[in-house]
C-alpha cells in the first residue's frame, strides 16, 4: 500500500532533550516536506527536499533541521526542543512539485514539549 | 506573498444538503489548486488537484472550480452525508512550487 509513515504518532517531551521524527514513504517519490499544523495559522512549510541530498528552508526553519540521504526518508531533528514547538506535524511527499500530482501525507505527530 | 483565506471557517447543515465551501487566493500566479479532506488525528486526504489550466475538476460528489483571474475556489458537495464530516483544507502551489494552505472549513453534516 502506497503510504507516507511518520513515528512516532504522538510525543511528550521536555525542553533541551534532541529528538527525531521520522518519516518514510514506499512511493519512490523524489519531493518530500514537513510542515507543521497549529490553531489559527494553518499548516506551514518547514522544510522540503527536492531530491536525495537536496534541502531547503521553508517558512518557519528555525529551530529545526533535516536530511535526505535515500530518497525514501526524510527525518525532522530538533537539537534542542522548546515549548514553542508544540504542534501537529505533517510529512508530505510527491511525485514532483514540477508534476501536478497530488501531495500524500502521513497521520501526523504530535509533539508536546514541556 | 501569497495568502489563502476559506470561508466559512465552519459551517453545519442537515444531511442531504448541497453545500459550497469557498477558497481565495491572493497571487494568481498559482501553478495548481488542491483540495483536502483531514479527519481528527488523522493527516490530509487529496480530494481534488485542479491545474491552473482548467476550470473544474470532479470526483464523485464532489466538484471543484477554478477562477483564477478572480483569486477563488470553490468546493461543492452534494447530497451532503454525516460522513463527509471533516475539516476541508485548500492549497495553492505558487509559482516556487511551494504549497500554501488555507486554515480549513471545518463541516459537520448532521443526520
Amino acid at each position: 500500500e502506497a503510504q507516507v509513515t511518520q513515528n512516532p504518532r504522538y510525543l511528550i517531551t521536555v525542553t533541551g532533550k534532541k529528538l527525531t521524527v521520522t518519516c518514510s514513504q514506499n512511493m519512490n517519490h523524489e519531493y518530500m516536506s514537513w510542515y507543521r499544523q497549529d490553531p489559527g495559522l494553518g499548516l506551514r512549510q518547514i522544510y522540503y527536499s527536492m531530491n536525495v541530498e537536496v534541502t531547503d528552508k521553508g517558512d518557519v526553519p528555525e529551530g529545526y533541521k533535516v536530511s535526505r540521504k535515500e530518497k525514501r526518508n526524510f527525518p525532522l531533528i530538533l537539537e534542542s526542543p522548546s515549548p514553542n514547538q508544540t504542534s501537529l506535524y505533517f510529512c508530505a511527499s510527491s511525485l514532483s512539485p514540477r508534476h501536478d500530482q497530488p501531495q500524500h501525507f502521513g497521520d501526523g505527530t504530535r509533539l508536546s514539549i514541556l | 506573498k501569497q495568502e489563502v483565506t476559506q470561508i466559512p471557517a465552519a459551517l453545519s447543515v442537515p444531511e442531504g444538503e448541497n453545500l459550497v465551501l469557498n477558497c481565495s487566493f491572493t497571487d494568481s500566479a498559482i501553478y495548481n489548486l488542491q483540495w483536502f479532506r483531514q479527519d481528527p488525528g488523522k493527516g490530509l486526504t487529496s480530494l481534488l488537484l485542479i491545474q491552473s489550466s482548467q476550470r473544474e475538476q470532479t470526483s464523485g460528489r464532489l466538484n471543484a472550480s477554478l477562477d483564477k483571474s478572480s483569486g477563488r475556489s470553490t468546493l461543492y458537495i452534494a447530497a451532503s452525508q454525516p460522513g463527509d464530516s471533516a475539516t476541508y483544507l485548500c492549497a495553492v502551489r505558487d509559482s516556487s512550487y511551494k504549497l500554501i494552505f488555507g486554515s480549513g472549513t471545518r463541516l459537520l453534516v448532521r443526520p
